[in-house]
């Protein structure tokens, strides 16, 4: 079946510094992926829509400049969390679409603790 | 805009029982309907879904109804078993420049006991 790869699966960093998180469709191609953000306890809330070769679509009160999207391959998706602080501590998960059918697939998530 | 809303959980059965999981949604147009399951340590994973009013999605002896009149997509199954204990996210894909884009439920922990 599709598989969808997030790395790392968890990360500390120190308030101030920027993060990077891979996304990977590992045997399909991805023209457009997702990036949602958990909270404990709560929904995921879509932050942006990824399409390869071109600018991500960011959602209504979503940071572009804090949340850096670049897609720049049919299988890879890259989220950097710029000038990070504790409150951007969450859960990152992404979900990439197959272009052959539209299907969508998710990956395991991103726990990010922020100190 | 578009939104769907989950009962509240956790929901905790015996193996065997009965299982509704409730689920209604606000949206303009037509959207499709899905339930993704998300089991510990894994990614979401898609359970069924229906794309049209009175479509039943099933899959693994869930299913759920997309009943346009109520604006829900109710999850249902007949006898749970411990390897159901996952958390259930109900969701919309809404048409036009939204499409491809999930709107979820806040979840619904299931706990089956033996």
């Amino acid at each position: 079946g599709a598989v969808v790869s997030q790395h790392p699966s968890w990360v500390i960093c120190k308030s101030g510094t920027s993060v990077k998180i891979e996304c990977r469709s590992l045997d399909f191609q991805a023209t457009t992926m997702f990036w949602y953000r958990q909270f404990p306890k709560q929904s995921l809330m879509l932050m942006a829509t990824s399409n390869e070769g071109s600018k991500a679509t960011y959602e209504q009160g979503v940071e572009k400049d804090k949340f850096l999207i670049n897609h720049a391959s049919l299988t890879l998706s890259t989220l950097t969390v710029t000038s990070a602080h504790p409150e951007d501590s969450s859960f990152y998960i992404c979900s990439a679409r197959d272009s052959s059918h539209y299907e969508q697939y998710f990956g395991p998530g991103t726990r990010l603790t922020v100190t | 805009g578009n939104s769907v809303t989950q009962m509240e959980g956790p929901v905790t059965l015996s193996e065997e029982a009965f299982l509704t999981i409730n689920c209604t949604y606000t949206a303009t147009g037509y959207p499709s309907l899905f339930w993704y399951v998300q089991y510990p340590g894994e990614g979401l994973q898609l359970l069924l879904k229906a794309t049209k009013a009175d479509d039943k999605g099933s899959n693994k002896g869930f299913e759920a109804t997309y009943r346009k009149e109520t604006t829900s997509f109710h999850l249902e199954k007949g006898s749970v078993q411990v390897s159901d204990s996952a958390v259930y996210f109900c969701a919309l894909s809404a048409g036009g420049t939204s499409y491809g884009k999930l709107t979820f439920g806040q979840g619904t922990i299931l706990t089956v006991h033996p």
